[in-house]
């Protein structure tokens, strides 16, 4: 069964700094996977959505990269600011289409 | 505006008390689902939805009942509530039916307490 895992949990950083967030999963068979920012009492905001046959995406001041042979992807974010916390999650869905998600990365950019 | 809504975005019962949640979509999407969040857990899908009048069992679908029988509406039905059903729900939806295949759109969330 997939599993999706999220290093770290907990992310506590000034503002400016540029930030990786990790997502590993245990079955390369994916179609695709998508990042997502959940901010507290709100739904999930799709961030990215890298499809099996890419290797990244970019919107902004975020990118995504996917590595489906090492089953591992990261999102990366330039000069993070305050506005930018929040709980990451990625998820990734393959022949099943039924999603599995990480259990997230909480981020905190401090002024 | 684009948007998913769900209703009530916050709900107390009893256990036994059957009670349907609601979601509807303005965008015209074709897929939407049913999550619950619970901490430590992540999100898990309940139902899925292809078409209307297609649907199908997520990861965890056991005390759970869904329909849809118009392309807009994905009401989440708990005809015996438990305890062990509280939680934060979340409805979503895509364009495109299958998975993450597109980009998914949630709602702002229901949370359920059953006492």
């Amino acid at each position: 069964k997939q599993e999706v895992t999220q290093i770290p949990a907990a992310l506590s950083v000034p503002e400016g700094e540029n930030l990786v967030l990790n997502c590993s999963f245990t079955d390369s068979a994916i179609y695709n996977l998508q990042w997502f920012r959940q901010d507290p009492g709100k739904g999930l905001t799709s961030l990215l959505l890298i499809q099996s046959s890419q290797r990244e995406q970019t919107s902004g001041r975020l990118n995504a990269s996917l590595d489906k042979s090492s089953g591992r992807s990261t999102l990366y974010i330039a000069a993070s600011q305050p506005g930018d916390s929040a709980t990451y999650l990625c998820a990734v869905s393959g022949g099943s289409y039924i999603p599995t998600f990480g259990r997230g990365t909480s981020l905190i950019v401090h002024p | 505006e684009a948007q998913v809504t769900q209703n009530p975005r916050y709900l107390i019962t009893v256990t036994g008390k059957k009670l349907t949640v609601t979601c509807s979509q303005n965008m015209n999407h074709e897929y939407m689902s049913w999550y619950r969040q619970d901490p430590g857990l992540g999100l898990r899908q309940i139902y899925y939805s292809m078409n209307v009048e297609v649907t199908d069992k997520g990861d965890v679908p056991e005390g759970y009942k869904v329909s849809r029988k118009e392309k807009r509406n994905f009401p989440l039905i708990l005809e015996s509530p438990s305890p062990n059903q509280t939680s934060l729900y979340f409805c979503a939806s895509s364009l495109k039916a299958g998975g993450l295949t597109d980009t998914q759109y949630f709602g702002p969330g229901t949370r359920l307490t059953v006492l």
